[in-house]
């Protein structure tokens, strides 16, 4: 069955260090997202690619890095820089064009320790 | 500024109860208006897209309307599995691909 599989789906970060969230879509789709939801708020879009090896800053980019070397696969790093870190990561996917709904992974818990 | 506002923010409904959750809009240029279901520890499933005012769209207990202001999902006779949390978004042409989400709104059905 054709899906996006985010893992792990529980993570645990230390002060001070680095971590990376894995996303891989087998659906075919162009367009990949992340997004980070918090307790009581929307969703909010943190990076977005629309084609391989290009990809652009949502609206909370800061403290974050991505990369897109393959179609499949979209991993976001949260960096140390990231003070707030502690939130449900959702990746997502879509074909691009118009009124294309985006399909959404299962997530990844990030905390603190 | 595009934004969405979705009211209310829980809704607790008895086995067979119908009623409506509001999704209002401001966007430049409506895309698209999108209706999500997640459930608790899941990522959100995909229910309807919306394209123009007066536009419905239907699956089992759930209808989508849409008005140039606000969004309706309607849910008729709920039963318990229908409980979630339900989310609306939309696309304008200023930001082409991407979604602007509203809070959510907590449904829980009772039996």
């Amino acid at each position: 069955d054709g899906g996006i599989t985010q893992s792990p789906k529980y993570l645990f970060r230390k002060e001070g260090q680095n971590v990376t969230l894995s996303c891989e879509q087998n659906l075919n789709h162009d367009a990949m997202y992340w997004y980070r939801q918090d307790p009581g708020q929307g969703l909010r879009l943190i990076y977005y690619s629309q084609i391989v090896n290009d990809f652009q800053k949502g609206d909370i980019a800061e403290g974050y890095s991505v990369s897109r070397e393959k179609k499949e696969s979209f991993p976001l790093t949260v960096t140390s820089a990231q003070k707030n870190p502690t939130a449900f990561y959702l990746c997502a996917s879509s074909r691009t064009g118009e009124y294309q709904p985006q399909h959404f992974g299962d997530g990844t818990r990030l905390s603190i320790l | 500024e595009d934004q969405v506002t979705q009211s209310p923010e829980a809704l607790r409904l008895q086995e067979g109860e119908s009623s409506s959750l509001n999704c209002s809009y401001t966007v430049s240029g409506l895309r698209g208006l999108f209706w999500y279901r997640q459930d608790p520890g899941k990522g959100p499933e995909f229910l309807f897209t919306l394209y123009s005012a007066g536009e419905e769209k239907e699956k089992e207990r759930l209808k989508a309307t849409l008005t140039k202001k606000e969004s309706f999902l309607h849910i008729t006779a709920p039963k318990p599995e229908d409980s979630a949390t339900y989310l609306c978004a939309v696309e304008g042409s200023s930001n082409t691909g991407k979604l602007i989400f509203g809070q959510g709104t907590t449904l829980q059905v009772k039996p």
